[in-house]
């Protein structure tokens, strides 16, 4: 069974715009990190927040993690086209890293 | 570095053949797995390696069969294949955190395997 889900599982915006996803777990964990992945490519890390963090940024990227909840969250700001892809959180525990299903974000010109 | 690699690229086999998907990695990584991904779905581990001699299952590790004798590489191999099998894998590793534990994880770019 899978660990994380990610809301909303497509999101299409205008380019400029921000797109935000959410990721929800059920256990605890020692971090949570997020990934890229464009279409027929393998995944490539973004970011990552442990477990007793609860914001990091990165570039365009702000995450969020609410460790009461069992959520977290993705802002990409300023969206641009090559931003299109899917992205996955993975929650990290006991060495192994379990996926949610993914958001699928399509950025319009 | 070239990071991780795997091949085949693309694979077309036929119910009950076997065949070994390969894995290597030249970063000094002690943990490797291996996943699958099926459409609209994330990843799901197969099974993982946290150093050389050293395996273990994953979530849907029915069908595979995995050995690490060295650090750099992790066959995953297919005993009987089965279309349930169709599907894209990717191998992937971790080097160690510094408090413990792992960081990100990188990852190959794939095997897209169909089972006839």
């Amino acid at each position: 069974s899978q660990q994380g889900e990610e809301d909303p599982q497509a999101l299409s915006i205008q380019e400029g715009e921000n797109a935000t996803m959410n990721c929800s777990y059920k256990t605890s964990i020692n971090n949570l990190q997020w990934y890229r992945q464009n279409s027929g490519r393998g995944l490539v890390h973004l970011i990552l927040i442990r477990s007793n963090e609860r914001e990091k940024h990165s570039g365009r990227l702000r995450v969020t993690l609410d460790t009461s909840k069992k959520s977290s969250s993705l802002l990409i700001t300023a969206s641009r086209a090559a931003d299109t892809a899917s992205y996955f959180c993975a929650t990290d525990l006991n060495y192994q890293l379990i996926w949610g299903a993914g958001t699928k974000l399509i950025i319009k010109p | 570095n070239a990071g991780v690699t795997q091949t085949p690229k693309f694979q077309v086999l036929k119910t009950g053949q076997s065949m070994t998907l390969q894995c290597a990695q030249d970063m000094n990584h002690e943990y490797m797995s291996w996943y699958r991904q099926d459409p609209g779905m994330g990843l799901r581990l197969i099974h993982y390696s946290v150093g050389a001699g050293i395996t273990d299952q994953g979530e849907v590790p029915n069908g595979y069969n995995v050995s690490r004798s060295t650090t750099e590489d992790f066959p995953l191999r297919l005993l009987s294949a089965a279309p349930s099998q169709t599907s894209v894998y990717f191998c992937a590793s971790r080097p160690p955190g510094l408090a413990g534990g792992y960081n990100e994880q990188f990852f190959g770019p794939g095997t897209r395997l169909t089972v006839l």
